[in-house]
């Protein structure tokens, strides 16, 4: 069974503030690790696909690193706005066995208020 | 990009009784997933639906309680037989991000998802 965390599984921070959070994941037979943005009554949305050690991606306010050696990303949201409450969700993409399927963390839930 | 829509987007169901939940994609597609996500617990694979062949379930799912259905390449259904409160849950269903490339590296589109609530 696959160990794919996320932490801190809830937080709560005001408008303004830059947040960040973590998922960590098997550090070997990576593949990649894949970040979702799930916002209530919607579909989850992927965010990123990381592959390499050293990845950093970014989307906006949004931006992710990678480190594949110690088995760790973090998710950073610069100035959180309150439509970027949601849960975020990261999952783990083995390179072998697992038939290619991805294994999800229980998500972080953020909420920013006004 | 794919859109997917899923009905019912909840229901409240009663012990004993079975649910057909219903997922249309808006492209051909020839893998379709269903997951669910048990209140506090990861979002979970259930089982593939491929068109024209059997269903392939993870361990810890079997056939008689999620019975597939995938009879084009464009929509599933995915039936929780004989409920109970533990199947309470949100089931998506999702489809591979296509064509795969380097970059999509399986990503995959999802649903809005069933909230399904088990008396």
């Amino acid at each position: 069974i696959l160990n794919v965390e996320q932490s801190p599984q809830s937080l709560h921070v005001q408008e303004g503030d830059s947040t960040n959070f973590t998922c960590s994941f098997p550090s070997s037979n990576f593949y990649a690790l894949h970040w979702y943005r799930w916002e209530t009554a919607k579909s989850p949305e992927a965010l990123f696909v990381m592959t390499l050690n050293g990845d950093e991606k970014k989307k906006g306010r949004i931006s992710a690193t990678l480190n594949t050696k110690e088995g760790y990303s973090y998710l950073y949201i610069k100035g959180s706005q309150p439509e970027d409450s949601a849960t975020y969700l990261c999952a783990f993409h083995p390179l072998t066995g697992g038939g290619n399927k991805l294994t999800f963390g229980t998500g972080t839930q953020l909420k920013v208020e006004l | 990009s794919a859109v997917i829509s899923q009905k019912p987007s909840r229901d409240i169901c009663q012990r004993g009784t079975s649910l057909t939940i219903q997922c249309q994609v808006d492209s051909q597609v020839t893998m379709m997933f269903w997951y669910r996500q048990q209140p506090g617990q990861s979002l979970t694979l259930i089982a593939t639906a491929n068109q024209g062949s059997e269903a392939t379930y993870e361990s810890g799912f079997v056939i008689d309680k999620f019975p597939i259905s995938r009879p084009n390449l464009t929509f599933s259904t995915l039936t929780v037989s004989n409920m109970s409160p533990e199947d309470s849950s949100i089931y998506l269903c999702s489809v591979p991000i296509s064509p795969r490339t380097a970059n999509s590296t399986d990503t995959q589109y999802f649903g809005p998802g069933t909230r399904l609530t088990v008396l």
